[in-house]
């Protein structure tokens, strides 16, 4: 089955406790995205990767990190979490190119709490 | 700057009616796409439609219909024949092709309820 996966699903954590949320893919997607979702304020891209080694910041990348040395595997690092990432987060992945770049795929969403 | 704007937090719509979610946008790209994904109360982001700045024709997906105003950009969303399990979120997006990268940026939603 196609699909994007994402663990943990749910996370509560203490300020400054390191955390990785993992994402992968089975789709053989070069694109991968990162966004969180706060209540008000819709989808927000927080890093995307073109390709594998291929990483950009998206619009609110400030503390966190990414790494893409698979091409199935995009995991997001909070190397201090605060408790304004609080929040839902989604991984995505899709095709490039022109005529199948039509959707990107949503992972199930993690949902962090930062105490 | 690049944005795009849901002006309606919230709507109502009847069973079996049909039900405009209005979507605008702002890019001085052009070339881009634009999207409208889906998310009810369980959470999951669906995709229900895509639109690229090149098609002529509108697009259509079953009873999801997009509303394509190029001069205007405006990307409005249309449910014909609604039902209950429409009520979710509705979320409206762009992608945008910059120097070979794609960045998507999400409006704030529009929470559609369908009564019986």
């Amino acid at each position: 089955e196609a699909q994007v996966t994402q663990n943990p699903r749910y996370l509560i954590t203490v300020t400054g406790k390191k955390l990785t949320v993992t994402c992968s893919q089975n789709m053989n997607h070069e694109y991968m995205s990162w966004y969180r979702q706060d209540p008000g304020l819709g989808l927000r891209q927080i890093y995307y990767s073109m390709n594998v080694e291929v990483t950009d910041k998206g619009d609110v990348p400030e503390g966190y990190k990414v790494s893409r040395k698979e091409k199935r595997n995009f995991p997001l690092i909070l190397e201090s979490p605060s408790p304004n990432q609080t929040s839902l987060y989604f991984c995505a992945s899709s095709l490039i190119g022109r005529g199948v770049e039509r959707e990107q795929y949503f992972g199930p969403g993690t949902r962090l709490t930062v105490t | 700057a690049q944005k795009i704007t849901q002006t309606q937090p919230g709507m109502f719509v009847q069973e079996k009616e049909a039900v405009t979610l209005d979507c605008t946008y702002d890019t001085s790209d052009q070339s881009y796409g634009l999207f409208w994904y889906k998310q009810p109360s369980s959470g999951e982001m669906i995709f229900l439609i895509y639109q690229g700045s090149y098609d002529e024709q509108n697009a259509t997906e079953g009873r999801y219909s997009l509303n394509f105003q190029k001069a205007r950009k405006s990307a409005n969303l249309v449910i014909s024949a609604s039902q209950l399990g429409d009520s979710a979120m509705y979320f409206c997006a762009m992608r945008e092709v910059t120097s070979g990268t794609y960045k998507y940026i999400f409006g704030t939603g529009t929470r559609l309820k369908v009564l019986a």
